[in-house]
Formats: structure tokens, C-alpha cells, sequence
């Protein structure tokens, strides 16, 4: 079945500093990615996706990319800010059927 | 537009009891998803109604059972509960037909003591 690896939290940054979260994943076919934010006590939030090979998802300053070659989503944000502190998730789809999320990864931002 | 939301937020349980949560589904969405979410770890897919008929299963055991009503809206229900239950439970609605992207509610956390 689709499967998806995210690198090891947790991931520990200044404010202003560079963001990057790798996520590589495995599915049949050719799944839209997802990437969902999770901030402490509350439900995930779609952070951005993407549904098609080279498309590119963004919102709030975070991007990532839709490499079939390499089957990765790796996240990034050019400018960590303390409020972006939660942890996130990728997320393979394929329509119609349910997410398969991995452990997560967890961003502290300090100022 | 309130989006998805659960009911209740937080109970605690003791062993062997039952448990219902319950969730409505964001306006315009027709299907309904749950996931087990253990404390550290990413959510675990438990089960996917539409049109009131389980369409998709994930690895949970029996005592993990649920419904749709006409109205889209979702129950789960866990029986004899274990210790290892104790875990946030998150409802995802969607709408199936459209193949929109899950939208989550905010949660049920269930401690079992």
C-alpha cells in the first residue's frame, strides 16, 4: 500500500532561518500530496498540496514541489517565524480513498 | 460555514466501557473519515463512510464500529475499551464525488483509565 517517510523531528530553528522538511513517499498510480499542519491541541489543517507532477503548492510562505521522479514533497519556508512552531505532515492521496500519514515532524521556532 | 466538528472534546472512560463520538461534517461534504491519533504519533486511518455504508477499512479491530446518517453527519463507536484506546480521534470530512481535500475537526480526546 502507499506509504510516506518524513525526516526525524524534532526540528529545531531561530526565528528568520530556513526551513526545510524532507517527505519522500510510495504509492500506486499517481496520488495528489498533501501537507497538513497539526499547531498543539487542535485538529490538522491543510497547509498546501498539490495534484499533478512539477505542480508547486504554497500558502503562508511555505512551498513544495511535486517531484514523480523522485516521488518527494519537501517542504520549505524561506523565513521560520515562532507561530509557524507545530507539527507537520505529509500525506499521499489517492481519490477516493483516505489519507496515509507518517509520524509527523515537529518544528520548534525560538526567537 | 462551522466546518467539521466533534463532540464531545475531551472524556475519560474506564475500562471495558463503551464510547460514541460524534461528528458533523463540513457543509457540502458527503463523506466521512476517522483516525485514531496516539499521543507523539501521525493519525491512523480507522474506517471511511459514504452514503451511509463503510467504503474503506484501515487495520482496527471490530470493537471499532460506526455509522452515517442521511444527514452525513458520523458516529464511532469503540467497545470494551483498552487502555491502549486512549488516543485524540479526529473526524475528516470530504466530499467524495468532487474529490476534495479532507477539511478535520478539532478533535476528541479519550483517556481510558
Amino acid at each position: 500500500g502507499d506509504s510516506v517517510t518524513q525526516m526525524e523531528g524534532p526540528v529545531t530553528l531561530s526565528e528568520e532561518a530556513f526551513l526545510t522538511i524532507n517527505c519522500t513517499y510510495t504509492a500506486t498510480g499517481y496520488p495528489s500530496l498533501f501537507w497538513y499542519v497539526q499547531y498543539p491541541g487542535e485538529g490538522l489543517q491543510l497547509l498546501l498540496k498539490a495534484t499533478k507532477a512539477d505542480d508547486k503548492g504554497s500558502n503562508k510562505g511555505f512551498e513544495a514541489t511535486y517531484r514523480k521522479e523522485t516521488t518527494s514533497f519537501h517542504l520549505e519556508k524561506g523565513s521560520v517565524q515562532v507561530s509557524d512552531s507545530a507539527v507537520y505532515f505529509c500525506a499521499p492521496n489517492q481519490a477516493g480513498t483516505a489519507l496515509i500519514f507518517g509520524k509527523g515532524t515537529t518544528l520548534s521556532v525560538s526567537s | 460555514d462551522a466546518g467539521v466538528t466533534q463532540s464531545p472534546t475531551h472524556l475519560i472512560k474506564t475500562r471495558g466501557q463503551q464510547v460514541t463520538l460524534r461528528c458533523s461534517p463540513k457543509s457540502g461534504h458527503d463523506t466521512v473519515s476517522w483516525y485514531q491519533q496516539a499521543l507523539g504519533q501521525g493519525p491512523q486511518f480507522i474506517f471511511q463512510y459514504y452514503e451511509e455504508e463503510e467504503r474503506q477499512r484501515g487495520n482496527f479491530p471490530d470493537r471499532f464500529s460506526g455509522h452515517q446518517f442521511p444527514n452525513y453527519s458520523s458516529e464511532l463507536n469503540v467497545n470494551a475499551l483498552l487502555l491502549g484506546d486512549s488516543a485524540l480521534y479526529l473526524c475528516a470530512s470530504s466530499s467524495l464525488n468532487q474529490n476534495t481535500e479532507a477539511f478535520f475537526g478539532q478533535g476528541t480526546r479519550l483517556t481510558v483509565v
